[in-house]
């Protein structure tokens, strides 16, 4: 079955610093990779995604994810943090690739604190 | 453009009782899924429905369940309640393939005592 491992549950990170967030699935076929933010007392919001074509994905609010097929990795990277960036961060994975099915496996969450 | 809807946003029930959640998607969106977030569990995928037919299950029991009506707003029962059932259920829209986004609502924040 396909998972998804995000390796740090918390990251702490000053304000303007860079940030990665890792995350590594466990599939060896095609998959569709996301990367969703969950603001405090809010829904998911899609940040970005992997579906096809260039390794490196640009998303919303400054942030992009590089799909690494060889090493199964997906993380998420921003150059510069802001304090509005404090959320917890989403990575999922479908492998099923039928045009009817919407199934997305998430990873357990990764909080970013930015500190001033 | 008016986002997806749920409601109610709390719930409070008690054990063995059952609830109905209710999500209303995008215009012109067919496809709603319902997540349920736990600290413990995470994010768990229940089903998803696309015109009035569920097309996928996650792995819940028969307790869960759902359905969609033709104006695609769908929505979500549970049945004889159990602690474990306290979660944030969330719904998602979208126009039904895999390659398209999902949008989330806010949220149906359920607690059982």
């Amino acid at each position: 079955a396909q998972s998804v491992t995000q390796l740090d549950s918390q990251v702490p990170v000053f304000e303007e610093a860079p940030v990665e967030l890792r995350c590594n699935y466990s599939s060896s076929v095609s998959v569709y990779l996301f990367w969703y933010v969950q603001y405090p007392n809010q829904g998911l919001q899609l940040l970005l995604k992997y579906l096809s074509g260039s390794t490196l994905v640009k998303g919303i609010n400054g942030f992009e994810a590089e799909f690494n097929k060889s090493q199964t990795s997906f993380h998420l990277r921003k150059p510069s943090v802001h304090i509005s960036d404090t959320a917890e961060y989403f990575c999922a994975v479908s492998d099923d690739l039928r045009s009817s099915a919407s199934k997305i496996i998430f990873g357990s969450g990764t909080r970013l604190s930015i500190r001033p | 453009k008016a986002g997806v809807t749920q409601t109610p946003r709390y719930l409070i029930k008690t054990r063995g009782q059952q609830v109905t959640l209710s999500c209303s998607p995008i215009s012109g969106h067919r496809s709603v899924s319902w997540y349920q977030q736990t600290p413990g569990q995470g994010l768990q995928f229940l089903f998803e429905y696309f015109s009035e037919t569920q097309r996928n299950k996650g792995n819940f029991p028969g307790r869960f369940s759902g359905r969609q009506f033709s104006n695609s707003r769908s929505e979500m029962n549970v049945s004889t309640l159990e602690l474990g059932d306290s979660a944030l259920y969330l719904c998602a829209s979208s126009l039904g393939d895999i390659t398209d986004t999902q949008y989330f609502g806010p949220g149906t924040r359920l607690t059982v005592l």
